[in-house]
């Protein structure tokens, strides 16, 4: 049972573009939602993250909404670059369960110059 | 400060074949972590351990075990690889359950034939 959703699975934008990936949770007992950004070759990296306390967190270039009605949240890349080319993951964790964190698939972003 | 780091970074295995993976921080955290990664499937926790001389079963705990030497290392052990073994696994550390980041290592790529 997969309880963090992921999409879409890979994204093409051009430079300058916005990047939009979404994620739907099930479990409304999660309250701590990051997001994670991978290089090949290397381990995830945490790049910003939510508590459920507050609709918008917005940190550089990256944006995460958050919809708990919906149980739903997204990151806006703006102005993406190709640098920010990489694999993007989504993740929910419960403050009291040891902070053990259940991922979304992936998504594979691609910024073409 | 090397933050996570995992030996070896690449291994292949015979089936039937045993192997610990290593895993090693120096920020003091109390949590440590191993994932596996595999396509599509985003990052799957094996095992955590909250603290030293404790572990826990995550998600896909069959056919692994670990060992949480000391509060720097943490080991994850295929006593008998498997084929459907093959993956990238990931080790990562976490402060107290306050700030909720992760901090990932380089991962180790097994192959089991």
């Amino acid at each position: 049972q997969q309880q963090v959703k992921q999409s879409p699975q890979s994204l093409i934008v051009q430079k300058g573009g916005i990047s939009i990936i979404n994620c739907a949770y099930e479990n409304t007992a999660f309250d701590y939602f990051p997001w994670y950004q991978q290089f090949p070759g290397k381990g995830p990296a945490l790049l910003i993250a939510i508590r459920p306390d507050v609709s918008e967190k917005k940190e550089g270039r990256f944006t995460i909404s958050f919809n708990k009605s919906a149980k739903q949240f997204s990151l806006h890349i703006m102005d993406s670059q190709p640098g920010d080319s990489a694999t993007y993951f989504c993740a929910a964790s419960m403050w009291n369960a040891g902070n053990m964190l259940t991922f979304g698939g992936g998504t594979r972003l691609m910024v073409k110059p | 400060n090397a933050g996570v780091t995992q030996t070896p970074k690449f291994q292949v295995l015979k089936t039937g074949q045993s192997m610990t993976l290593q895993c090693a921080q120096d920020m003091n955290h109390n949590s440590m972590y191993w994932y596996r990664q595999d396509p599509g499937m985003g990052l799957r926790l094996i095992y955590y351990s909250a603290s030293e001389g404790t572990t826990d079963k995550g998600e896909v705990p069959n056919g692994y075990n670990v060992s949480r030497l000391n509060k720097r290392e943490f080991s994850l052990r295929l006593e008998s690889a498997a084929p459907s073994q093959t993956s990238v696994y990931f080790c990562a550390s976490s402060t107290d359950r306050g700030s909720g980041a992760q901090y990932f290592g380089p991962g180790t790529r097994l192959l089991v034939l």
